[in-house]
């Protein structure tokens, strides 16, 4: 099971790029990188996911370097809606290895 | 996106009582259906993980006897809490599976807020 790191909490402003940094650093050779968000009362939704380089879709962007030890969640231009929990996992879902660490609680001001 | 739904979105019950949540992929089938638990201000804690026809795997610390679980369909998991006591109140959040490959994504469903009082 690759552990993940990511910062507690981070601020940002309306219309600014916010990039949020996951470190796994014993992630496994088969092992896919994903990202939820959540928001207060609900479940969390999946954003993106990815395996090496880059992976882009209408809401986000996933940035992952060569050695795979981290990954980068870049949300452009953030609003107020984006205010909630983010959550990078780790894992290879047919060992069905799916546990959250603590996330990144994203604070978007005006 | 797959549709995952959970029934009832909150419930409030004695305690000593027991209480059945359901959750259904509504279009498409997983073969695997996870269940975890979500104190305030908290992550989400992995339970349990259920696969269609076979009987949940339970994570350490987890009553199997309190939290029974059944996957009876590719389509539906219950989670039913028994004997429910005011400390096991918290927001109960299911998720399933979509195929069985190394890329396929889970999909959560709104949750369930448990009150017991």
């Amino acid at each position: 099971l690759a552990k993940t790191t990511q910062p507690i909490s981070m601020d940002s402003y309306e219309g600014q790029e916010v990039n949020i940094t996951c470190s796994h650093n014993n992630i496994a050779t088969n092992d896919y990188i994903t990202w939820y968000q959540q928001f207060p009362s609900q479940g969390p939704r999946f954003i993106i996911q990815g395996y090496k380089t880059k992976v882009t879709n209408e809401v986000a962007s996933l940035f992952i370097p060569a050695d795979r030890k981290s990954s980068t969640l870049s949300l452009p231009r953030v609003s107020l809606s984006d205010t909630a929990v983010y959550y990078c996992l780790v894992g290879l879902y047919n060992n069905n290895d799916m546990r959250f660490g603590a996330g990144t609680r994203l604070t978007v001001k005006p | 996106g797959a549709v995952v739904s959970q029934h009832p979105s909150r419930v409030i019950c004695k305690s000593g009582t027991s209480v059945k949540i359901e959750c259904r992929s509504l279009d498409f089938q997983a073969t695997t259906m996870f269940w975890y638990r979500q104190f305030p201000k908290q992550s989400l804690m992995l339970m349990a993980t259920s696969n269609e026809g076979s009987k949940a795997t339970y994570e350490q610390g987890v009553e199997k006897d309190k939290f029974l679980i059944n996957h009876a369909s590719l389509t539906l998991s219950t989670l039913t809490v028994t004997s429910a006591h005011p400390e096991d109140s918290s927001f109960y959040i299911c998720s399933a599976r979509r195929g069985s490959g190394g890329t396929d994504t889970q999909y959560f469903g709104p949750g369930t807020r448990l009150t017991v009082l």
